[in-house]
């Protein structure tokens, strides 16, 4: 089996801070995920990568930037914390190439919250 | 664009009655894959099942679904809720690339 690893856990930032989330996965999966999750809103896409150097923009990504350094890792970088901020951003992976069939796979998240 | 739409963002039931959530998308594509994806309280998000085929029920840890494309619906069902059914659930769509997902219904089983 496989872990997905989010850093950190709890995040604190000021607003127009810049702040930047990790993400480590040991799947060897080829793509990669950013999701917001917002209650009552659902998880929604901020990036994607299906491969190493690759970025694909999701519904959210305004006010996001991401990077995939290499396989394994998808950094997320929030360009300017806005007050009052508070969600949690979840990482997840998955095989490419599987027509559609995709199994995501989650970290356990890290929560923002601006002050 | 694709989308899916959960009514009910809370749902509350006794402990023994049956459980319906109910899960509608929206797709360009003839062949969509369709999740239903649980979160339990403070951990991450896990697949509970998928389907692909039209009018073809899937089973899963008691709980199933009915991918049907006529209605494009795919509603959560079990039998008889348990206390720790109690979880956030959500319907997911792939449009070959990515999933998206539903807003969620929050389901809690109480005694």
């Amino acid at each position: 089996g496989g872990i997905i690893t989010q850093t950190p856990k709890f995040l604190i930032g000021q607003e127009g801070q810049k702040l930047t989330l990790k993400c480590q996965q040991n799947f060897n999966h080829d793509t990669m995920y950013w999701y917001r999750q917002d209650s009552g809103k659902g998880l929604r896409l901020i990036y994607y990568s299906i491969t190493e150097n690759d970025l694909q923009k999701g519904d959210l990504s305004e006010g996001y930037d991401a990077s995939r350094e290499k396989k394994s890792s998808f950094s997320l970088t929030v360009t300017s914390a806005q007050k009052n901020e508070m969600a949690v951003f979840l990482c997840a992976s998955s095989i490419m190439g599987t027509g559609g069939n995709e199994r995501l796979f989650f970290g356990h998240g890290t929560k923002l919250s601006v002050l | 664009g694709d989308s899916v739409t959960q009514t009910e963002g809370l749902v509350t039931l006794t402990e023994g009655l049956p459980v319906m959530l109910n899960c509608t998308y929206q797709t360009i594509y003839s062949n969509p894959f369709l999740f239903w994806y649980v979160q339990h309280l403070n951990e991450s998000p896990r697949l509970l099942l998928k389907s692909f085929t039209d009018n073809k029920r899937t089973e899963h840890q008691g709980f199933h679904a009915t991918l049907h494309k006529s209605s494009s619906s795919f509603h959560l069902q079990k039998s008889s809720a348990q206390l720790s059914d109690s979880a956030l659930y959500y319907c997911a769509l792939s449009n070959y690339n990515v999933l998206y997902f539903g807003s969620g219904t929050k389901l809690t089983v109480e005694p």
